[in-house]
């Protein structure tokens, strides 16, 4: 099945610099590249998501890259916040065959004034 | 107001003594999905369904059993629950498949003494 492995595990950046998040999957077939912010105590929202067919993908601050031959994806957030500061989610998925879709272990963000 | 709605959101019960969460989604999602999050191991999956009486296991079935008997309802049983299956359990529906956004419910605490 597929693996998805995410770093780091914790970053910690003052408020105004960038963040990246970068994550890797095993299984070529994979063509789906979601990330879910997660706030403490609530639900994994979805922030930004890109599909095998384009390499790079921004909403505002927030922007994900893939590299299909490498096989990893990258989430960048620039002008950080302190809302920000969340628990962050890749994941990747195929939608042939099976179904399932496989998180990484999560980075924790710390956004300090 | 499209939501997953997951009860009960928190419960604490003992071993071998049978426990049903449901979840309910009210978008006609054909997709949904069950997942345990314990800390350090993010999101893991439990079992899908990509339709009514069409269920699969995810990464971790071992302990559950699911049905899907209606398009809206995806309960999680756990016949015998041990304390390994003490964690916060959320809900997911989207679409048609994996590859769609996820939407999640609040989530379920449960702890088995």
């Amino acid at each position: 099945g597929e693996n998805v492995e995410q770093h780091p595990s914790t970053l910690s950046v003052q408020e105004g610099d960038s963040a990246v998040i970068k994550c890797t999957y095993s299984d070529s077939a994979s063509n789906y590249f979601p990330w879910y912010k997660q706030e403490l105590g609530k639900r994994p929202q979805l922030i930004i998501d890109i599909r095998s067919n384009v390499g790079e993908k921004k909403d505002q601050r927030i922007a994900v890259t893939l590299n299909k031959t490498a096989k990893h994806f990258s989430l960048h957030i620039t002008e950080t916040q302190p809302e920000d500061s969340a628990v962050y989610f890749c994941a990747a998925s195929q939608a042939t065959g099976y179904s399932t879709l496989t998180f990484g272990k999560g980075t924790m963000l710390l956004v300090s004034p | 107001e499209a939501q997953v709605t997951q009860n009960p959101r928190y419960l604490i019960t003992v071993t071998g003594k049978k426990l049903t969460v449901t979840c309910s989604q009210n978008m006609n999602h054909e997709y949904m999905s069950w997942y345990r999050q314990d800390p350090g191991l993010g999101l893991r999956q439990i079992y899908y369904s990509m339709n009514v009486e069409v269920t699969d296991k995810g990464d971790v079935p071992e302990g559950y059993k699911v049905s899907r008997k209606e398009k809206r309802n995806f309960p999680l049983i756990l016949e015998s629950p041990s304390p390994n299956q003490t964690s916060l359990y959320f809900c997911a529906s989207s679409g048609r498949h994996s590859n769609q956004p996820q939407h999640f419910g609040d989530g379920t605490r449960l702890s088995i003494l």
